[in-house]
């Protein structure tokens, strides 16, 4: 089945610094990836689609200057998040959809982001 | 609008007894339901799908959602719960619309706790 990855797995990082986690497709090119935060026991808010070529679409009330978004090449999608701070900890979890317009989204395993 | 609700935030069941995890949709057009579970820290496995034909969907895992047109919901069943089985459950619809192809709505998350 198609295997999304993440890097890192989590990361702890002083207010103030910026933190890029990257997400790629191993087995399969991805023009679209969707990035996902995640609160404890929470469900999942889309925060942006990453297009591969063009800018990102972001969900209302994401800051785009704030969460930078970069869709390299058809296997590889980074989530910049720039000057971080203490409530921007959280759980981020990027996905990408299957070939076709009915398959299923594959999830990445997550970056777990701790801003001190 | 389209939407996904869970109306249990949790559910409790005793190992070896059936489950059940509610699933409620409102979408434009025909569905295209999903379920998805997540283990701590883990991104989200997909379990099953529907998007045409027969109502009663099976998934991995012995897994299993019975799609009803008419109660728009998408309940998440199986016949006998293993400890193993406790974790966080999403249910989502896939989003309809030029700004929303690909996208996926998800439900608030049920936690199944199952006991020995």
């Amino acid at each position: 089945g198609a295997v999304v990855s993440q890097h890192p797995s989590r990361v702890i990082c002083k207010s103030g610094t910026s933190v890029k986690i990257e997400c790629r497709s191993l087995d399969f090119q991805a023009t679209t990836m969707f990035w996902y935060r995640q609160f404890p026991k929470k469900s999942l808010m889309l925060m942006a689609t990453s297009n591969e070529g063009s800018k990102a679409t972001y969900e209302q009330g994401v800051e785009k200057d704030k969460f930078l978004i970069n869709h390299a090449s058809l296997t590889l999608s980074t989530l910049t998040v720039t000057s971080a701070h203490p409530e921007d900890s959280s759980f981020y979890i990027c996905s990408a959809p299957g070939q076709g317009t009915r398959n299923e989204q594959f999830f990445g395993p997550g970056t777990r982001l701790t801003v001190l | 609008a389209q939407s996904v609700a869970q109306p249990e935030d949790q559910v409790n069941v005793a190992e070896g007894n059936p489950l059940t995890v509610k699933c409620t949709y409102s979408v434009s057009g025909n569905p295209y339901l999903f379920w998805y579970v997540q283990y701590p820290n883990r991104g989200l496995q997909f379990l099953l799908k529907y998007i045409t034909g027969d109502n009663l969907v099976k998934g991995s895992y012995g897994f299993e959602a019975e799609f009803n047109k008419s109660q728009t919901s998408f309940h998440l069943k199986k016949p006998s719960a293993l400890v193993s089985d406790s974790a966080l459950y999403f249910c989502a619809v896939r989003g309809y619309g030029s700004s929303n192809t690909g996208k996926l709505i998800f439900g608030q998350g049920t936690t199944l706790q199952v006991k020995p």
